[in-house]
């Protein structure tokens, strides 16, 4: 299995609290997104970095900010998280852009927002 | 009209049945295709990709329709194992786009 790990694997918080979840990477690739996977839709993708410091919007990015200080870690925030945002967060990594290559899962975050 | 669209399913089916799942998807400039299989409470996983030719991978075959713009994967000789939510991936430029994922039970 891929070298990726989330934290924490599952939270439960208010609404209006800021909430950091962290992903965690030792394959060295280039590649990290966040996804939100809800029942009835897709995965969805959140945001995704091309490189250190290097991150750009998908799909479902509003409420929702990332940073990536090292090739191994991607950090996602929900600055004021809301009940909408509960949901389960997946962590991916691939060698190169989406097309045509794999992409590896972390284990994914329960995300409870009361 | 979602961009890839599955039926949910569920499919329940004995065990050594044949089944098979279809996905379209809306773009027609989209470039590459994909099934993952996600176990309950766990993460996606990549099954196969989707070749223009078609492709087999021991019990399970994809196939690609571009004209009408669908895929479709079938499993030969169903495992109780194989129970689980396979998803359709289709890439358009460089975003991947995931289904809903059909849901298949296999049963003793």
């Amino acid at each position: 299995d891929a070298g990726i790990t989330q934290s924490p694997r599952h939270k439960v918080t208010e609404t209006g609290t800021p909430v950091t979840l962290r992903c965690h990477q030792t394959e060295n690739h280039r590649y990290m997104y966040w996804y939100r996977q809800d029942p009835g839709h897709g995965l969805r993708l959140i945001h995704y970095s091309y490189g250190v410091k290097d991150t750009d919007k998908g799909e479902v990015s509003d409420g929702y900010s990332v940073s990536r200080s090292k090739t191994e870690d991607f950090l996602l925030t929900l600055e004021s998280a809301t009940s909408s945002q509960t949901s389960v967060y997946f962590c991916a990594i691939s060698e190169g852009l989406a097309g045509g290559l794999e992409q590896f899962f972390g284990p994914g975050t329960r995300l409870t927002v009361l | 009209r979602k961009e890839v669209e599955q039926d949910p399913g569920p499919f329940n089916v004995p065990e050594g049945a044949t089944v098979a799942f279809n996905c379209t998807y809306s773009n027609s400039a989209s470039q590459s295709f994909f099934w993952y299989r996600q176990d309950c409470r766990k993460e996606p996983k990549l099954l196969m990709s989707v070749y223009s030719s078609g492709n087999e991978d021991g019990r399970f075959t994809a196939q690609l329709n571009r004209a009408s713009q669908y895929i479709s994967l079938l499993i030969r000789d169903s495992k109780l194992s194989d129970s689980a939510t396979y998803l359709c991936v289709v890439n358009m430029n460089n975003d991947m786009r995931f289904g809903a994922g059909t849901r298949l039970t296999v049963k003793p």
